[in-house]
């Protein structure tokens, strides 16, 4: 199974870009990369997801390196209610679940 | 629109009853899905629907955990003879499709004590 490894923490000023990486080398080719994020006392929220290409909604902007082996999720304004765990997710074809590992936890500071 | 509603969103029980969760996934939804997550851990999979097919139950822990849906829509998770282990926030999700290109969307939790 695709495994991915994220920083156990990150630090972000309001109003910066947060720029969350995740490693994923050894994702195969028809397997997603999602990205979540849970806020405490919430089910995780959908934040993008995407293949290959890059990918932006109205939350983010996710960049997925040319060979797949890494992506970054960037929250290009960041506010103090985008504090949360980023769970970086490789969508395995073969299994019918999502695998969560322990997350990234942002804390956006005034 | 409607995300997905979980009921109840907090539920205390006493080591050995039976206790039941109730999931209404997205409406359209085919696919739905229940987890767990104890406290500061991740998320656990548990069991997986796909429109009348047969369940995934590959990640029910034991054999006092089990689930339906009915009707291809609202699903039960029921916990016979609970146990303190048992505690944990209890998730659920829809998706549109098995797809892999499909988000899960999950709703907020029930949150179980077993005392």
């Amino acid at each position: 199974d695709a495994k991915t490894t994220q920083p156990t923490s990150m630090d972000c000023a309001e109003g910066r870009a947060a720029n969350l990486p995740c490693n994923h080398s050894t994702i195969s080719g028809n397997e997603y990369v999602y990205w979540y994020r849970q806020i405490h006392s919430q089910g995780p929220q959908y934040i993008i997801h995407g293949l290959k290409n890059n990918e932006t909604n109205e939350m983010a902007s996710l960049i997925i390196t040319e060979d797949r082996k890494s992506s970054t999720l960037i929250l290009p304004h960041a506010t103090l209610r985008d504090t949360a765990v980023y769970y970086c997710i490789v969508r395995v074809a073969r299994n019918n679940d999502m695998r969560f590992g322990a997350g990234t936890r942002l804390t956006v500071k005034p | 629109g409607a995300g997905v509603s979980q009921s109840p969103s907090n539920k205390v029980t006493e080591k050995g009853k039976d206790v039941e969760l109730r999931c209404d996934p997205i409406s359209g939804h085919t696919a739905l899905y229940w987890y767990r997550q104890s406290l500061g851990q991740g998320l656990e999979f548990l069991i997986y629907f796909q429109g009348n097919s047969a369940p995934d139950k590959s990640g029910l822990p034991s054999d006092r955990f089990s689930a339906e849906r009915t009707g291809g829509s609202v699903s039960t998770l029921t916990i016979q003879r609970t146990q303190q282990e048992d505690s944990a926030v209890y998730l659920c999700a829809s998706s549109r499709t098995v797809n892999y290109n499909s988000p899960l969307h999950f709703g907020n939790g029930t949150r179980l004590t077993v005392t």
